[in-house]
């Protein structure tokens, strides 16, 4: 199975920080990874897929990118409503696996 | 509106099988693999398996196979999780998601684009 490692596990920014999370692969994975993000007692939503391609409706101060082995999402200036859960996903080869998640909290 | 409609939480004994059920409805049902996820409380996600409705290919994690049972039944557009013999680990939220796909430069790039909004499952003496 493919490993996934997220970094920070916690990250405790402002309102209007740029922040940058981390995702690294135990093999590479081209551009076959996804970032999600998930706030308390709900679904994950996808951000971003493909490495850097926003899904629909995602507002542009997200933005990943990366390819094989390392990968990360950047949210360019914090909003009230961003402080979640993320977490990245590689579609490479089954088991499709998970990192284990970054949590982002109010500073 | 393209969506998946899960099935109520659950409150079971263990040893006691379930069944739980994810509903597609405003896209061809047959047409996406439908994957299940674990989250554990308090914990991440964890990817247990996938269906093809349009033909039920399945695959599993090497950690959930022959713990759980993937099916589809495409009349219905509805996927379904199910456990033989429940144990209290098995306490958990359950999302089903749908695995896109794009098409670009020669290569499909997949994603879990639309989400259940999960079933509770509650496994207790």
């Amino acid at each position: 199975d493919i490993q996934l490692t997220q970094s920070p596990s916690f990250l405790s920014a402002s309102v209007g920080d740029r922040v940058t999370i981390t995702c690294r692969a135990s093999q590479g994975i081209s551009g076959y990874l996804a970032w999600y993000q998930q706030k308390p007692g709900k679904a994950p939503k996808l951000l971003i897929y493909a490495a850097s391609t926003l899904q629909s409706g995602v507002p542009s101060r997200f933005s990943g990118s990366g390819s094989g082995t390392e990968f990360t999402l950047t949210i360019s200036s914090l909003q009230p409503e961003d402080f979640a859960t993320y977490f990245c996903q590689q579609l490479n080869s089954y088991p499709r696996t998970f990192g284990q998640g970054t949590k982002l909290e109010i500073k | 509106e393209v969506q998946l409609v899960q099935s109520g939480a659950e409150v079971k004994k263990p040893g006691e099988s379930l069944k739980i059920s994810c509903k597609g409805s405003g896209y061809s049902f047959t047409s996406y693999w439908i994957g299940w996820v674990r989250q554990m409380p308090g914990k991440g996600l964890e990817w247990m398996g996938i269906i093809y409705p349009g033909d039920s290919d399945t695959r599993y994690s090497p950690s959930f196979q022959g713990q759980v049972t993937i099916s589809a039944d495409k009349s219905i557009s509805t996927a379904y999780l199910q456990w033989s013999s429940l144990k209290a680990s098995d306490t958990a939220m359950y999302y089903c998601a749908r695995q896109a796909a794009t098409y670009r430069s020669g290569w499909y790039y997949y994603y879990m684009d639309v989400w259940g909004k999960g079933t509770t499952v509650t496994v207790s003496s």
